[in-house]
């Protein structure tokens, strides 16, 4: 079992609609959580953290926490042709270091 | 610098040479990350370096991999006797370490290309 999950996709979505982004990690012990966004040929940047249970949320971007489930979103709303990148999950645990996801290719359809 | 610089940007080495990819992190930055991104996936966690503690080298994926920091400034990962399958883009990473949000600070990657 990979320690953090993610579908590859492409998910599509059409201009203005919700993208929802998924991950789930198998360390318990995990305690950050983060998502961050590379475009293509381009490095990752960070969006989002999250530390604790439940949502937060900054400008069209809401990250949800549920560690019970080991659970991580990502949501974007009203989503944007510029928002199309590969959405990358990072969980900093025992390990010391962030262990990244292999990506969901996002594409927002004009 | 602003920011992490990496060099060179691109290498194109053949098959048996040494290569040494060079990372100078954001001054003050505690933490130091080494990750290789293959075409088309994720990353893959190398090393990591924070403070003066012994590295994290769990990553690695064979002996011909090693790394290097000099105190809290550059580093170096060098790969010896290269091979095809480590043509990747290695990717240099810096954080304020214990203490801070826990963001990563990417450089624009090393590309390397073993012929």
């Amino acid at each position: 079992q990979k320690e953090v999950e993610q579908n590859s996709g492409p998910l599509s979505v059409p201009e203005g609609a919700i993208a929802s982004l998924n991950c789930t990690y198998s360390d318990r012990g995990s305690q950050s959580f983060f998502w961050y966004r590379q475009y293509s040929g381009k490095s990752p940047e960070l969006i989002m953290f999250i530390y604790s249970n439940g949502d937060k949320e900054d400008g069209r971007f809401t990250a949800q926490l549920n560690k019970a489930s080991q659970y991580v979103s990502l949501l974007i709303r009203d989503s944007q042709p510029s928002d199309s990148a590969t959405y990358l999950c990072a969980v900093e645990g025992g390990r010391r270091a962030l262990t990244f996801g292999s990506g969901t290719r996002l594409q927002v359809q004009p | 610098g602003a920011g992490v610089s990496q060099s060179p940007s691109n290498k194109v080495t053949e098959k048996g040479k040494d290569v040494e990819l060079r990372c100078d992190p954001i001054s003050g930055h505690t933490a130091l990350y080494w990750y290789r991104q293959r075409l088309g996936q994720g990353l893959e966690f190398l090393i990591y370096f924070q403070g003066n503690s012994a590295p994290d080298k769990s990553g690695l994926p064979s002996d011909r991999f090693s790394a290097e920091r000099t105190g809290e400034s550059v580093s170096t990962l060098t790969i010896q006797r290269t091979q095809q399958e480590d043509s990747a883009v290695y990717l240099c990473a810096s954080s304020a370490g214990q203490g801070g949000t826990g963001e990563l600070f990417f450089g624009e990657g090393s590309r390397l290309t073993v012929l």
